[in-house]
């Protein structure tokens, strides 16, 4: 079964700077997906960036940005310019190749962007 | 495009009671999972419908079920509710040939 790991709880970031956050994976599939969804505090879901493992091209999504670093299962995303309205709890996930839609997730971290 | 909708959104119910939740996908959809966010447990995939038929299933006993209808709403249904049954249950919603899910707002149930 795979695993998602984000050993990262909390992570605050300053206005306006950048902050990566990290993302850790198992798994014996050689193709995949991962996203990283974000929850704010109305705990609607938001899909913030998708990337697919057989492209070596890392995702961006204006100012967000993942590292994909296939062989060594690390899915990281940076956050650009941060903002107020960033501050969220993110989440990792996984998804196996197939028709099945199932994400496996991880716990997730809280950024906290101070002004 | 409207997104996925959930109802209700708030449900309280006490311990032994059964409860159904709704969800309507973004139109054109057919794909609906359901996930369950406790903050112990964190996310946990609960099962995928897809074309009226269940395509997947986790972790969890024969109390949660589901089911799709022919215009791809879904519903859940928890039996003899517990207290650890408290969460918010999460629906989401895939388009045809692509690989991402899209969130409705949740439905927060409460147990006592």
């Amino acid at each position: 079964a795979q695993t998602v790991t984000q050993s990262q709880p909390e992570m605050s970031v300053q206005e306006a700077e950048t902050v990566t956050l990290s993302c850790t994976y198992d798994t014996s599939e050689s193709d995949y997906y991962l996203f990283w969804y974000k929850q704010p505090p109305s705990r609607q879901m938001i899909l913030v960036i998708r990337q697919e493992a057989y492209k070596q091209q890392n995702a961006t999504e204006n100012r967000f940005s993942v590292n994909f670093q296939k062989a060594a299962k690390s899915f990281s995303l940076k956050i650009s310019d941060s903002q107020l309205g960033d501050a969220a709890m993110y989440f990792c996930a996984y998804r196996s190749p197939g028709s099945a839609r199932q994400l496996t997730f991880g716990s997730g971290t809280q950024l906290t962007v101070l002004p | 495009k409207a997104g996925v909708t959930q109802t209700p959104r708030y449900l309280i119910k006490t311990r032994g009671q059964q409860v159904t939740l709704s969800c309507s996908p973004i139109s054109g959809h057919r794909s609906v999972s359901w996930y369950q966010q406790t903050p112990g447990q964190g996310l946990q995939f609960l099962f995928e419908y897809f074309s009226e038929t269940q395509r997947n299933k986790g972790n969890f006993p024969g109390r949660f079920s589901g089911r799709q209808f022919s215009n791809s709403r879904s519903e859940m249904n928890v039996s003899t509710l517990e207290l650890g049954d408290s969460a918010l249950y999460l629906c989401a919603s895939s388009p045809p040939g692509l690989h991402e899910q899209f969130f409705g707002p949740g439905t927060r149930l409460t147990v006592l």
